[in-house]
């Protein structure tokens, strides 16, 4: 069976400062790996997403995700979070559905 | 910029009373999600749709739960008869195809309260 785990339910950074949101997955065959963003009383939003080819993937508003297939992991970070940031993030995998993680609140403080 | 168009936003209900949500996916969109997503949690696929054909509805609580695509494009998810339990965000998605690597686009909710 498929799965995501996000470790950590909440992550507080200070504006500016590096933020990562962890995610560790399991899924048999190869994985297609997304991240979503959801702010308040909305939908979710895509932000990146891991199919193949290079390990680093970019996506929207300056974040981007590694891949490692090792430690099975795809960690989700930005160079310099702003407060605008703050939001719930889920990491996600398909095999035959969509899987999502229980998320992650980041909040990022000015 | 094209949206997955939910409706209503919010919705009051009393238990064992019937409620009904709308989503109107991305045009062109073959592929049509409901979620429920309960406080706290990530999102849980219901049931998904190709065109007008129901794919996966295994998770589907079919006792009280239906959906329907009639025409391949708009969708309506019931409950009837609501119970408390199902005080929950459902979500709509949709997205291009149905594999694993496209990117499904998600609606605003609709935020159900069961009383």
């Amino acid at each position: 069976a498929q799965s995501v785990a996000q470790p950590e339910d909440q992550v507080n950074v200070a504006e500016g400062n590096p933020l990562t949101v962890k995610c560790t997955y399991s899924v048999s065959g190869n994985p297609y790996l997304f991240w979503y963003v959801q702010y308040p009383n909305r939908g979710l939003q895509f932000l990146l997403k891991y199919i193949t080819g290079d390990n680093l993937v970019k996506g929207s508003y300056g974040f981007e995700a590694e891949f490692n297939k090792s430690q099975t992991s795809f960690h989700l970070k930005k160079p310099s979070a702003l407060v605008s940031d703050s939001a719930l993030y889920f990491c996600a995998v398909r095999d035959y559905k969509l899987s999502f993680g229980a998320g992650t609140t980041v909040t990022v403080r000015a | 910029e094209a949206e997955v168009a939910q409706s209503p936003r919010y919705k009051i209900t009393e238990k064992s009373q019937a409620v009904a949500f709308w989503c109107d996916p991305i045009s062109g969109h073959a592929t049509l999600y409901w979620y429920r997503q309960i406080l706290g949690q990530g999102p849980e696929l219901l049931v998904q749709f190709q065109d007008e054909s129901v794919v996966d509805d295994s998770q589907l609580p079919k006792d009280r739960f239906s959906a329907e695509r009639l025409k391949g494009v708009d969708s309506t998810l019931k409950i009837q008869p609501a119970e408390l339990g199902d005080s929950a965000m459902y979500l709509c998605a949709s997205s291009t195809r149905p594999t694993g690597v496209h990117e499904q686009y998600f609606g605003p909710g609709t935020r159900l309260t069961v009383t």
